[in-house]
């Protein structure tokens, strides 16, 4: 199956610095990808949609200039969490959209290990 | 918009006792409908789905029903393994636009031997 892969899968950093994670489709392109914040024993909340060329879109209450998003390719998409503070410590976990429909039409969606981010 | 309703746990069996974990769904259009399973630590992985009405999910042992009359997708197990102890996450997938996942809270299992 479609692999998706995010680097880093643990990062600490001191409060008020910038922290870029990646990630990326390894065994296919895709021009959309997705951002996921999951708290602590609370389910994955959207965060924006990736396209790759485009600004990305971001769900209502995201701060987009705090959580900046680039997708400059079609198997790399990066999201930098800007002047971090350690209300931002949380589990982030991305996903990349198939390129093709399935049968039904739908677009598959694989996700990426996930990287927590903890800041002091 | 969308949303997820699914038990909130923890839920907590002992080995090989049936499992029922209930989703319920909210959705405009024809949404396709998942299970993902999040093991300590780890990422998401896709459980099961299934695309349209009455369409039978299985995977592992684990099976769920698209049910539109009811908007269900319920997850069973008729026998679970301390191995499935996880957190199991309902989900849907719109059809329109980008085809957004919208989860549900999460319900922790634990299996105890």
């Amino acid at each position: 199956g479609a692999v998706v892969s995010q680097h880093p899968s643990r990062v600490i950093c001191k409060s008020g610095t910038s922290v870029k994670i990646e990630c990326r489709s390894l065994d296919f392109q895709a021009t959309t990808m997705f951002w996921y914040r999951q708290f602590p024993k609370q389910s994955l909340m959207l965060m924006a949609t990736s396209n790759e060329g485009s600004k990305a879109t971001y769900e209502q209450g995201v701060e987009k200039d705090k959580f900046l998003i680039n997708h400059a390719s079609l198997t790399l998409s990066t999201l930098t969490v800007t002047s971090a503070h350690p209300e931002d410590s949380s589990f982030y976990i991305c996903s990349a959209r198939d390129p093709s429909p399935s049968g039904s039409g739908s677009y598959e969606q694989y996700f990426g290990p996930g990287t927590r981010l903890t800041v002091t | 918009g969308d949303s997820v309703t699914q038990m909130e746990g923890p839920v907590t069996l002992s080995e090989e006792a049936f499992l029922t974990i209930n989703c319920t769904y909210t959705a405009t259009g024809y949404p396709s409908l998942f299970w993902y399973v999040q093991y300590p630590g780890e990422g998401l992985q896709l459980l099961l789905k299934a695309t349209k009405a009455d369409d039978k999910g299985s995977n592992k042992g684990f099976e769920a029903t698209y049910r539109k009359e009811t908007t269900s997708f319920h997850l069973e197990k008729g026998s679970v393994q301390v191995s499935d102890s996880a957190v199991y996450f309902c989900a849907l997938q719109n059809s329109g636009g980008y085809q957004k996942v919208t989860f549900g809270i999460g319900t922790k299992l634990q299996v105890i031997p």
